[in-house]
Formats: C-alpha cells, sequence, structure tokens
C-alpha cells in the first residue's frame, strides 16, 4: 500500500520569496512521484513527477522538487513565488506497474503582494 | 482540443434521485479515471478503467456504478444518491510510456450537491 502526506493544508509567501511545500511518502517498493496544480475552478495539471531517473526534478513554471529516499520525501520548492503560483498543490504517488495514484490531501499556496 | 470533457458541471440533487456523469476524452487513451475531491481529503479514486472493456474499483466504489461506453468515453452513475456524495467530481485519462507512468489529463470538474 501506499500514501501520501502533505505538511500544511495553507502556505503562504510574500512574492519574491521562497517556495516550500513538503510531501512525505510511504511505500512498499521504489514509487513514481508527481506533483499537480490546481487553480480554482480547473482540473489538475502535472507540474513534475519523479520516475527513478535524477532525483532533481525540474517542472513547468520553474518549480522543482528533490527526492530523498533516506527521508521518504519528495518537496516542492521554487525560488521566487510569483502572484500567478496561487492555487492549490497536490503530492501523489504511484507504485510502478498500477494504474492508480494516491493523492495527498493537498497544499493551498497564497501569495501576498 | 479540448481534452477530457466533463458534463454537467454543476448539478443539485434530492436525495435518493440517479444521474449520470458523462466523460470524454479526444486524446485516445487507453485509461480513464473518476475521482472525488473533498475539502481536506485530496482526491480519491472512485473506479478506473485500464483499457476499453474493463472496469477496476478504487478506493470509495460504493454508491457508484461505471460504463466504459468505448475508447473515448467513460460515465459514473449515482443510482441512489446520498448527502455523502456531494462531492466535485473529476474525470482523467492517460497513456502508459513504455518504462514511464502516463501523466494525467483532467476535465474540469463536476460539482455535485445532494439535499
Amino acid at each position: 500500500a501506499q500514501s501520501v502526506t502533505q505538511l500544511g493544508s495553507h502556505v503562504s509567501v510574500s512574492e519574491g520569496a521562497l517556495v516550500l511545500l513538503r510531501c512525505n511518502y510511504s511505500s512498499s517498493v521504489p514509487p513514481y512521484l508527481f506533483w499537480y496544480v490546481q487553480y480554482p475552478n480547473q482540473g489538475l495539471q502535472l507540474l513534475l513527477k519523479y520516475t527513478s531517473a535524477a532525483t532533481l526534478v525540474k517542472g513547468i513554471n520553474g518549480f522543482e522538487a528533490e527526492f530523498k529516499k533516506s527521508e521518504t520525501s519528495f518537496h516542492l520548492t521554487k525560488p521566487s513565488a510569483h502572484m500567478s503560483d496561487a492555487a492549490e498543490y497536490f503530492c501523489a504517488v504511484q507504485i510502478p506497474g498500477r494504474r492508480a495514484l494516491t493523492f495527498g490531501s493537498g497544499t493551498r499556496l497564497q501569495v501576498q503582494p | 482540443n479540448a481534452g477530457v470533457t466533463q458534463t454537467p458541471k454543476f448539478q443539485v440533487l434530492k436525495t435518493g434521485q440517479s444521474m449520470t456523469l458523462q466523460c470524454a476524452q479526444d486524446m485516445n487513451h487507453n485509461s480513464m479515471y473518476w475521482y472525488r475531491q473533498d475539502p481536506g481529503m485530496g482526491l480519491r479514486l472512485i473506479y478506473y478503467s485500464a483499457s476499453e472493456g474493463t472496469t477496476d474499483k478504487g478506493e470509495v466504489p460504493n454508491g457508484y456504478n461505471v460504463s466504459r461506453l468505448n475508447k473515448r468515453e467513460f460515465s459514473l452513475r449515482l443510482e441512489s444518491a446520498a448527502p455523502s456524495q456531494t462531492s466535485v467530481y473529476f474525470c482523467a485519462s492517460s497513456e502508459r510510456v513504455a518504462g514511464s507512468p502516463g501523466e494525467l489529463f483532467f476535465g474540469e470538474g463536476s460539482r455535485l450537491t445532494v439535499l
């Protein structure tokens, strides 16, 4: 079985500040890991994914995440927040070979001017 | 370039009524999914269809049925709606790439309220 824990349901940063959204996972086998973003009244879209190649994964809109096996973490970062980054972010885990993803409960990012 | 299209976008039902949520994708994907999204709980998988002609239960299938009508369409039916089924429902599709997980493409969601 696999699970995902996102620490902090709400995160607020100032425009230009570092964004750090935390995700820890549990999996019986080496997993695939994902970050999805959801803008208001829209479906989710993929930001980035980890598939056991490079541990530092770069995604769209300047986001990146680092897979740390020893910490079972896959935190999402962006060096400088932009107002347009305000959204809800979901971490997800998938067991290789299985279809379904398991999502975390989400973190809502607020960016203050 | 529609991607994944869900109908209706909004629906209000009374307890005990039935309804079907429709989903269609134009990306020729083999796999389709239905998720529900509730505050503080993220997305939970209701049912999925790995390919045309197959369906499987997800994490929260009780009270729902699905039909994979053809490769494009995957519908979700509530036979007797309950207030606990008030939620936002998302349809998604994906295509597996050899050695790598396929990206999920989501529709815009269907907001269902059961009174």
